[in-house]
């Protein structure tokens, strides 16, 4: 069964403090892995999509990296405005021709001025 | 712009009661998906539809039923029959299903008064 871990479960930053998020996933035949940032009762917003190891992205203060088991969102020099819930989720084959995100339950970050 | 609503934003169903969630897109996406969202958890796929008349069950179907009788439009029912349908519903699409992202929308809160 394709699974997906997220931790920690919850994060508190100061503003400025760097730290990383992680993803780790157990899956056969990935075929992409994505991080969604979600505001309290929002919809996720689309961040990245890495397709295979070694493959990095930026955008503003963050950077995903993935490797063959985990994918890791790095935030440098964090603001408040970055605290959200960050999803990680994997796209994987769940038959009859077609292919599935499985999501992790998500690492909410909290950035304290 | 485009993108994706739903509606209501809140719902509130009574005992016994089915409660139809619209979910409405004008990005010209093949697939959409119904997922749902309970506190610490992932989220998790009730249906989907790849083409018009078209869906298949994701992991969370039964108490639910879908319809996609327009390439534009996936509502999603919650019957009687979903014995615990309190949670945050999120509807999303995506060009197909094979190598894309998903779009989502800003969700429906349903609450079982």
């Amino acid at each position: 069964e394709d699974q997906v871990t997220q931790s920690p479960e919850a994060l508190r930053l100061q503003e400025g403090e760097s730290s990383s998020l992680n993803c780790s996933y157990t899956v056969s035949g990935l075929r992409g892995l994505f991080w969604y940032r979600q505001d309290p009762g929002k919809g996720p917003e689309f961040l990245f999509t890495l397709y295979s190891a070694g493959e990095e992205k930026e955008k503003e203060r963050l950077k995903a990296t993935l490797t063959k088991k985990e994918s890791f969102l790095h935030i440098t020099a964090p603001k408040p405005e970055d605290s959200a819930t960050y999803l990680c989720a994997v796209r994987a084959y769940s038959g009859a021709g077609s292919y599935q995100l499985t999501f992790g339950k998500g690492t909410k970050l909290s950035v304290i001025p | 712009d485009g993108g994706i609503t739903q509606s209501p934003k809140y719902l509130f169903r009574k005992e016994g009661q089915n409660v139809t969630l619209s979910c409405e897109q004008n990005l010209n996406h093949d697939a959409m998906y119904w997922y749902r969202q309970d506190p610490g958890q992932g989220l998790r796929l009730i249906y989907y539809s790849q083409i018009v008349n078209d869906f298949q069950k994701g992991d969370i179907a039964e108490g639910y039923s879908v319809s996609r009788e327009k390439k534009e439009s996936f509502p999603l029912t919650v019957t009687s029959a979903q014995k615990n349908p309190t949670a945050f519903y999120l509807c999303a699409s995506s060009i197909g299903t094979n190598n894309y992202g998903y779009t989502f929308g800003s969700g429906t809160r349903l609450t079982v008064v």
